[in-house]
């Protein structure tokens, strides 16, 4: 299997900052990377697919990058409904789509 | 509006059987692969299953092989997952979430909004 790893495993920072959070694929993925955000209490929410792409009404404000076996999701100007839990997933190895073990994202 | 609707959930004993269902409204159902995606308390995401859009692929976490059945009726715009012999480690948050396929790949595009099982003596 796959295994997605990512960093750090917990943040925090101010309204207004810019965040990096990192996610490493054991093997080679391509571009076949997803990253969602999860907050308390609710479902996961797509953000990013095929590692760059936006999805459809996300805010400009997050950004994904990478191919390979790194890849990178950036939060230019950090915002307080940015409080969350983020999650990559490797959708490469079909179907078994495993996910990253989640970065918390907390106010600083 | 696309939705997807979680239900089933309950607390069960070790060994018992639990039948979750996904119930699909606003959009094409037959036209999409369901998947089920399982959160422990505290924990992270893990996927546990999926299956094609006409029902003839299904696939499994190798920790829920021989135990978990997924099935879909479309003319119901259900999605199924049968467990039979739980263990206190099936506990978790179920999600079924709508898979997306393009020439970019595959992403969950839509999530229910989970359905909580709990395996207890």
């Amino acid at each position: 299997d796959i295994q997605m790893t990512q960093s750090p495993s917990s943040l925090s920072a101010s309204v207004g900052d810019r965040v990096t959070i990192t996610c490493r694929a054991s093997q080679t993925i391509s571009s076949d990377l997803n990253w969602y955000h999860q907050k308390p209490g609710k479902a996961p929410k797509l953000l990013i697919y095929a590692a760059s792409n936006l999805q459809s009404g996300v805010p400009s404000r997050f950004s994904g990058s990478g191919s390979g076996t790194d890849f990178t999701l950036t939060i230019s100007s950090l915002q307080p409904e940015d409080f969350a839990t983020y999650y990559c997933q490797q959708t490469y190895n079909n179907p078994s789509w495993t996910f990253g073990q989640g970065t918390k994202v907390e106010i600083k | 509006q696309v939705q997807l609707v979680d239900s089933g959930g309950g607390v069960v004993q070790p060994g018992r059987s639990l039948r979750l269902s996904c119930a699909a409204s606003g959009f094409i159902f037959s036209n999409y692969g369901i998947h089920w995606v399982r959160q422990a308390p505290g924990e992270g995401l893990g996927w546990v299953a999926g299956i094609s859009s006409d029902g003839s692929n299904k696939y499994y976490v190798d920790s829920v092989k021989g135990r978990f059945t997924i099935s879909r009726d479309n003319s119901k715009n259900t999605v199924y997952l049968q467990m039979n012999s739980l263990r206190a480690e099936d506990t978790a948050l179920y999600y079924c979430a709508r898979t997306f396929t393009s020439a970019l790949g595959t992403r969950f595009d839509y999530w229910g909004q989970g359905t909580l099982v709990t395996i207890s003596s």
